[in-house]
């Protein structure tokens, strides 16, 4: 079963605007970690922001900020005044468990197009 | 500059050839990683090296061949490749340990190795 899924493969956005990446994430144990991540044309995977599964206030970075809604098992990436530089896609990823030998599962990711 | 180093960042080879990839982690991390990225493919995990055991292969077949020798570098040992093999192998590094997931989990990536197989 799919774990994270991102159901935008791709979107177009106007310089300026702001921008909701959706991501829906599917776990059954309590302590989780939520990232996101953006790849440009480059290729290198840059970190963007994480929230886990206990804190009580949505993360924030600079002009991106994670609408984190545990409930709906949902964590949208929102970037505010959107940029040409932000063009990229972008990946929904997660952590499980206490184990040390949890891994990172990654979503299908949303390439953001941003217009002029 | 994450702190991931990934050398080479462009790699072309033959099917009968036999190369290498590297990684340098300056992050003092005791978890490395081998992702592979095909085009219109998810991320694919293929090998984890938590302080330099390897703790997981996802199927990867045996043409490939990771190296851990410490907790700071890792190799993936390329042999006899084929076409289908060409895609974007990225390397990355995360701190490991028991308890609560935290910040200090998250995984750093290098810029990547783009091999193309012919």
């Amino acid at each position: 079963a799919q774990k994270i899924t991102q159901t935008q493969p791709g979107m177009f956005v106007q310089e300026k605007e702001a921008v909701t990446l959706d991501c829906t994430y599917d776990t059954s144990d309590q302590s989780y970690g939520l990232f996101w991540y953006k790849q440009p044309s480059s290729g290198e995977m840059i970190f963007l922001i994480y929230q886990g599964s206990y804190d009580e206030q949505n993360a924030t970075e600079g002009r991106y900020s994670l609408n984190f809604q545990k409930a709906r098992k949902s964590a949208n990436l929102v970037i505010s005044a959107s940029q040409l530089g932000d063009s990229a896609m972008y990946f929904c990823a997660m952590r499980e468990g206490y184990s040390s030998a949890s891994k990172i599962i990654f979503g299908s990711g949303t390439r953001l197009s941003i217009r002029p | 500059e994450t702190g991931v180093t990934q050398t080479p960042r462009h790699l072309v080879m033959g099917m009968t050839n036999k190369k290498s990839l590297k990684c340098e982690q300056h992050l003092g991390h005791n978890a490395m990683y081998w992702y592979k990225q095909s085009a219109k493919k998810p991320l694919e995990l293929m090998f984890v090296y938590n302080f330099k055991e390897q703790t997981e292969n996802n199927s990867v077949p045996s043409r490939f061949s990771p190296e851990c020798p410490n907790s700071s570098h890792l190799f993936l040992h390329l042999h006899t490749l084929q076409p289908e093999d060409s895609a974007l192998y990225l390397c990355a590094s995360s701190q490991l340990g028991q308890g609560r997931v935290g910040s200090g989990n998250t995984i750093y990536f290098g810029e990547g190795s783009w091999l193309t197989v012919v």
